[in-house]
């Protein structure tokens, strides 16, 4: 059984930093990109970005871009997030999630098959 | 970033209605979309991806379509475990971007 357990979380300064971890098992995590999503709770889900298998391809959300990085350990089966420069829009539950990906021909889709439950993260004086 | 407008934003249905949900992407993706649904305080759940292909174990009363920018969820029979909040998300482009979802509540 698929599980992605993210830790980490919690309540933090404006200006500060955080790093998220998401545990993976049940599958080969080397084999599969990995994505973080967040929810402000109510509100619309946000992609924040993605890695590819090995690591060596990063995107990432413009909301984030250049305060945010994407990891990983392959060989501890774990992906990162590493927060700086917090601000209180940052405030919201971050999902790990596995992008299961599916391919038609030449074409590729992302496939968003498995969730974490998500770890919370506010930020606030 | 491509915009992802979704309607309509919330509907009232009974159990046996059918359901339609829709997407229109603010320029040409192909079909690369996929359609989660989400209830409160879970995560939000895979149904379709490719526009059209389900999701392995999601009932066949759901289904996904596609006519230009246009996508859409269509739900056959509505069921008391479907009352939730849809999202579709747009994965053609950098960075990926969500619609702003249909809450369905009982009418």
């Amino acid at each position: 059984e698929v599980q992605l357990v993210e830790s980490g979380g919690g309540l933090v300064q404006p200006g500060g930093s955080l790093r998220l971890s998401c545990a993976a098992s049940g599958f080969t995590f080397s084999s599969y990109w990995m994505s973080w999503v967040r929810q402000v709770p109510g509100k619309v889900p946000e992609w924040v970005g993605d890695i590819k298998e090995d690591g060596s391809e990063k995107n990432y959300g413009d909301s984030v871009k250049g305060r945010f990085i994407i990891s990983r350990d392959n060989a501890k089966n774990l992906l990162f997030l590493q927060m700086d420069s917090l601000t209180g829009e940052d405030t919201a539950v971050y999902y790990c999630v596995r992008d299961l990906g599916y391919c038609s021909g030449r074409i590729c889709y992302s496939v968003y098959d498995s969730w974490g439950r998500g770890t919370l993260v506010t930020v606030s004086s | 970033a491509i915009q992802m407008t979704q309607s309509p934003s919330s509907l009232s249905a009974s159990v046996g209605d059918r359901v339609t949900i829709t997407c229109r992407a603010s320029q040409g993706i192909r079909n690369d979309l996929g359609w989660y649904q989400q209830k409160p305080g879970r995560a939000p759940r895979l149904l379709i991806y490719a526009a059209s292909s389900l999701q392995s174990g999601v009932p066949s009363r759901f289904s996904g379509s596609a006519s230009g920018t246009d996508f859409t969820l269509t739900i056959s029979s509505l069921q008391p475990e479907d009352f939730a909040t849809y999202y579709c998300l747009q994965d053609y482009d950098y960075p990926l971007t969500f619609g702003g979802g249909t809450r369905v509540d009982v009418k």
